[in-house]
Protein backbone atom coordinates (compact mmCIF):
# COMPACT_ATOMS: atom_id res chain seq x y z
CA UNK A 1 0.00 0.00 0.00
CA UNK A 2 1.19 3.19 -0.97
CA UNK A 3 1.50 5.93 2.18
CA UNK A 4 1.15 8.96 0.46
CA UNK A 5 -0.18 8.49 -3.35
CA UNK A 6 -0.70 11.79 -5.68
CA UNK A 7 -2.36 11.92 -8.66
CA UNK A 8 -1.65 12.58 -11.58
CA UNK A 9 1.92 11.44 -12.02
CA UNK A 10 2.74 13.66 -15.21
CA UNK A 11 0.48 16.68 -16.14
CA UNK A 12 1.16 18.89 -19.44
CA UNK A 13 -1.35 21.66 -19.55
CA UNK A 14 -1.42 24.71 -21.36
CA UNK A 15 -0.53 28.33 -20.01
CA UNK A 16 -3.47 29.85 -18.52
CA UNK A 17 -5.45 26.61 -17.56
CA UNK A 18 -6.74 25.40 -14.27
CA UNK A 19 -5.36 22.54 -12.85
CA UNK A 20 -5.64 20.45 -9.66
CA UNK A 21 -3.40 17.64 -7.83
CA UNK A 22 -4.66 15.49 -5.21
CA UNK A 23 -3.23 14.12 -2.48
CA UNK A 24 -4.31 11.33 -0.26
CA UNK A 25 -2.13 9.61 2.47
CA UNK A 26 -3.26 6.24 4.69
CA UNK A 27 -0.70 7.01 7.46
CA UNK A 28 -3.22 8.60 9.96
CA UNK A 29 -1.12 11.61 10.00
CA UNK A 30 -2.62 15.09 10.97
CA UNK A 31 -0.12 17.54 8.87
CA UNK A 32 0.34 17.41 5.25
CA UNK A 33 2.30 19.42 3.20
CA UNK A 34 2.75 20.56 -0.51
CA UNK A 35 6.27 21.17 -1.64
CA UNK A 36 7.91 22.44 -4.99
CA UNK A 37 10.53 21.14 -6.41
CA UNK A 38 12.22 23.64 -9.50
CA UNK A 39 13.99 22.64 -12.95
CA UNK A 40 17.37 22.54 -10.54
CA UNK A 41 16.16 20.45 -8.20
CA UNK A 42 15.89 22.90 -5.16
CA UNK A 43 12.78 21.72 -2.90
CA UNK A 44 10.67 24.41 -0.80
CA UNK A 45 7.91 24.15 1.02
CA UNK A 46 4.71 25.77 -0.31
CA UNK A 47 1.93 25.14 2.17
CA UNK A 48 0.78 22.81 5.29
CA UNK A 49 -2.12 22.04 6.72
CA UNK A 50 -3.09 20.04 10.29
CA UNK A 51 -5.78 18.62 10.50
CA UNK A 52 -7.89 20.59 7.81
CA UNK A 53 -6.14 24.01 8.87
CA UNK A 54 -3.83 26.04 7.48
CA UNK A 55 -1.05 26.22 9.18
CA UNK A 56 2.04 27.05 6.89
CA UNK A 57 1.68 29.38 3.67
CA UNK A 58 5.37 30.35 2.31
CA UNK A 59 4.56 33.19 0.34
CA UNK A 60 2.93 31.17 -2.62
CA UNK A 61 1.39 33.35 -5.41
CA UNK A 62 -2.81 33.52 -4.65
CA UNK A 63 -3.35 31.35 -7.87
CA UNK A 64 -2.22 28.53 -5.94
CA UNK A 65 -5.18 27.11 -3.48
CA UNK A 66 -4.45 24.49 -1.19
CA UNK A 67 -7.92 22.56 0.35
CA UNK A 68 -8.40 20.16 2.57
CA UNK A 69 -11.58 18.14 2.57
CA UNK A 70 -10.13 16.03 5.39
CA UNK A 71 -6.94 14.90 6.93
CA UNK A 72 -6.45 12.18 5.12
CA UNK A 73 -6.28 14.69 1.92
CA UNK A 74 -4.77 17.42 0.71
CA UNK A 75 -5.47 19.12 -3.07
CA UNK A 76 -3.50 21.62 -4.92
CA UNK A 77 -5.49 23.66 -7.01
CA UNK A 78 -3.78 26.18 -9.38
CA UNK A 79 -5.23 29.22 -11.37
CA UNK A 80 -3.96 30.68 -14.43
CA UNK A 81 -1.39 28.26 -15.11
CA UNK A 82 2.23 30.14 -16.03
CA UNK A 83 5.36 28.68 -17.78
CA UNK A 84 7.11 29.14 -14.21
CA UNK A 85 4.80 26.67 -12.58
CA UNK A 86 6.88 23.76 -14.45
CA UNK A 87 7.99 21.60 -11.34
CA UNK A 88 7.50 18.90 -9.83
CA UNK A 89 5.02 19.37 -6.71
CA UNK A 90 5.59 16.79 -3.70
CA UNK A 91 2.98 15.99 -1.24
CA UNK A 92 4.07 14.70 1.84
CA UNK A 93 3.12 14.19 5.56
CA UNK A 94 3.76 13.46 8.86
CA UNK A 95 2.38 13.19 12.62
CA UNK A 96 2.02 16.02 14.48
CA UNK A 97 4.71 16.29 17.44
CA UNK A 98 6.94 14.10 14.95
CA UNK A 99 9.48 15.19 13.04
CA UNK A 100 9.64 12.77 10.16
CA UNK A 101 8.23 13.44 6.74
CA UNK A 102 6.56 11.12 4.31
CA UNK A 103 6.53 12.14 0.64
CA UNK A 104 4.77 11.19 -2.22
CA UNK A 105 6.07 10.19 -5.37
CA UNK A 106 5.64 13.70 -6.90
CA UNK A 107 3.49 15.24 -9.54
CA UNK A 108 5.65 16.71 -12.57
CA UNK A 109 3.61 19.53 -14.16
CA UNK A 110 4.46 21.18 -17.28
CA UNK A 111 3.36 24.34 -18.17
CA UNK A 112 3.42 24.80 -22.73
CA UNK B 1 16.63 32.61 8.28
CA UNK B 2 17.45 28.85 8.68
CA UNK B 3 19.63 27.09 5.71
CA UNK B 4 21.26 24.34 4.69
CA UNK B 5 24.10 24.23 1.99
CA UNK B 6 25.08 21.50 0.62
CA UNK B 7 28.59 20.66 -1.15
CA UNK B 8 27.72 21.33 -5.02
CA UNK B 9 27.07 18.05 -7.61
CA UNK B 10 27.52 16.13 -9.49
CA UNK B 11 29.77 13.86 -7.43
CA UNK B 12 30.84 10.61 -9.46
CA UNK B 13 32.68 8.26 -8.20
CA UNK B 14 33.61 4.62 -9.05
CA UNK B 15 31.79 1.33 -7.60
CA UNK B 16 33.44 0.74 -4.04
CA UNK B 17 35.00 4.19 -3.73
CA UNK B 18 34.68 6.45 -0.65
CA UNK B 19 31.61 9.00 -0.69
CA UNK B 20 31.79 11.86 1.20
CA UNK B 21 28.95 14.93 1.06
CA UNK B 22 29.41 18.01 2.53
CA UNK B 23 26.12 19.96 4.36
CA UNK B 24 26.67 22.46 6.67
CA UNK B 25 23.25 24.75 8.09
CA UNK B 26 22.53 27.63 9.97
CA UNK B 27 19.87 27.48 12.49
CA UNK B 28 18.97 29.15 15.82
CA UNK B 29 18.52 26.53 18.29
CA UNK B 30 19.11 23.53 17.57
CA UNK B 31 16.82 21.52 15.03
CA UNK B 32 16.86 18.23 13.88
CA UNK B 33 18.69 16.88 10.53
CA UNK B 34 18.11 14.61 8.12
CA UNK B 35 19.64 13.10 4.48
CA UNK B 36 16.69 12.47 2.23
CA UNK B 37 17.28 10.39 -1.20
CA UNK B 38 15.75 10.48 -4.40
CA UNK B 39 16.43 7.93 -7.19
CA UNK B 40 15.82 8.55 -10.94
CA UNK B 41 12.28 8.92 -11.54
CA UNK B 42 11.27 8.67 -7.62
CA UNK B 43 9.84 10.39 -5.19
CA UNK B 44 12.30 11.62 -1.56
CA UNK B 45 12.79 8.82 0.62
CA UNK B 46 14.24 9.32 4.14
CA UNK B 47 17.75 8.13 3.96
CA UNK B 48 19.13 9.18 7.89
CA UNK B 49 18.16 11.47 10.72
CA UNK B 50 19.61 12.94 14.02
CA UNK B 51 17.75 14.86 16.29
CA UNK B 52 20.44 16.27 18.86
CA UNK B 53 24.00 17.29 18.91
CA UNK B 54 26.54 13.97 18.53
CA UNK B 55 23.83 11.72 17.01
CA UNK B 56 25.01 9.51 14.59
CA UNK B 57 22.05 8.74 11.67
CA UNK B 58 22.73 5.32 9.78
CA UNK B 59 21.11 3.41 6.88
CA UNK B 60 21.85 1.34 3.88
CA UNK B 61 25.67 1.74 4.82
CA UNK B 62 25.15 5.98 4.72
CA UNK B 63 26.37 7.68 8.14
CA UNK B 64 26.30 10.97 8.96
CA UNK B 65 27.09 12.61 12.67
CA UNK B 66 25.35 15.82 13.91
CA UNK B 67 28.28 18.30 14.85
CA UNK B 68 26.99 21.18 16.40
CA UNK B 69 30.80 22.80 16.64
CA UNK B 70 31.06 22.48 13.28
CA UNK B 71 26.92 22.68 12.07
CA UNK B 72 27.50 19.69 9.48
CA UNK B 73 25.92 17.14 8.72
CA UNK B 74 28.23 15.45 6.10
CA UNK B 75 26.84 12.22 4.38
CA UNK B 76 29.86 9.73 4.29
CA UNK B 77 29.20 6.04 3.13
CA UNK B 78 32.56 3.75 2.92
CA UNK B 79 31.87 1.57 -0.37
CA UNK B 80 29.11 3.00 -2.94
CA UNK B 81 27.37 1.24 -5.49
CA UNK B 82 25.89 1.72 -8.78
CA UNK B 83 22.99 1.51 -7.19
CA UNK B 84 23.27 4.51 -4.92
CA UNK B 85 22.83 6.77 -7.72
CA UNK B 86 20.72 9.35 -6.80
CA UNK B 87 20.43 13.15 -5.45
CA UNK B 88 20.83 13.59 -2.24
CA UNK B 89 19.46 16.32 -0.17
CA UNK B 90 20.62 17.27 2.96
CA UNK B 91 17.55 19.32 5.26
CA UNK B 92 17.13 20.84 8.92
CA UNK B 93 13.66 20.77 10.07
CA UNK B 94 12.71 24.00 11.96
CA UNK B 95 9.76 24.28 13.64
CA UNK B 96 7.17 27.89 12.98
CA UNK B 97 4.60 27.81 15.31
CA UNK B 98 5.48 24.50 16.66
CA UNK B 99 4.66 22.85 13.26
CA UNK B 100 7.67 21.22 11.41
CA UNK B 101 8.85 22.13 8.15
CA UNK B 102 11.73 21.42 6.13
CA UNK B 103 14.37 23.30 4.88
CA UNK B 104 16.13 21.51 1.97
CA UNK B 105 19.68 22.28 0.65
CA UNK B 106 20.33 22.30 -3.10
CA UNK B 107 20.90 18.73 -3.70
CA UNK B 108 23.90 17.02 -4.65
CA UNK B 109 23.87 14.18 -7.29
CA UNK B 110 25.59 11.26 -7.07
CA UNK B 111 26.92 9.41 -10.40
CA UNK B 112 28.30 6.08 -9.57
CA UNK B 113 30.07 3.84 -12.25
CA UNK B 114 31.33 0.35 -12.31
Amino acid sequence: DTAVSQTPKYLVTQMGNDKSIKCEQNLGHDTMYWYKQDSKKFLKIMFSYNNKELIINETVPNRFSPKSPDKAHLNLHINSLELGDSAVYFCASSQEGSIEAFFGQGTRLTVV
Amino acid sequence: GNSVTQMEGPVTLSEEAFLTINCTYTATGYPSLFWYVQYPGEGLQLLLKATKADDKGSNKGFEATYRKETTSFHLEKGSVQVSDSAVYFCALSESPGGYNKLIFGAGTRLAVHP
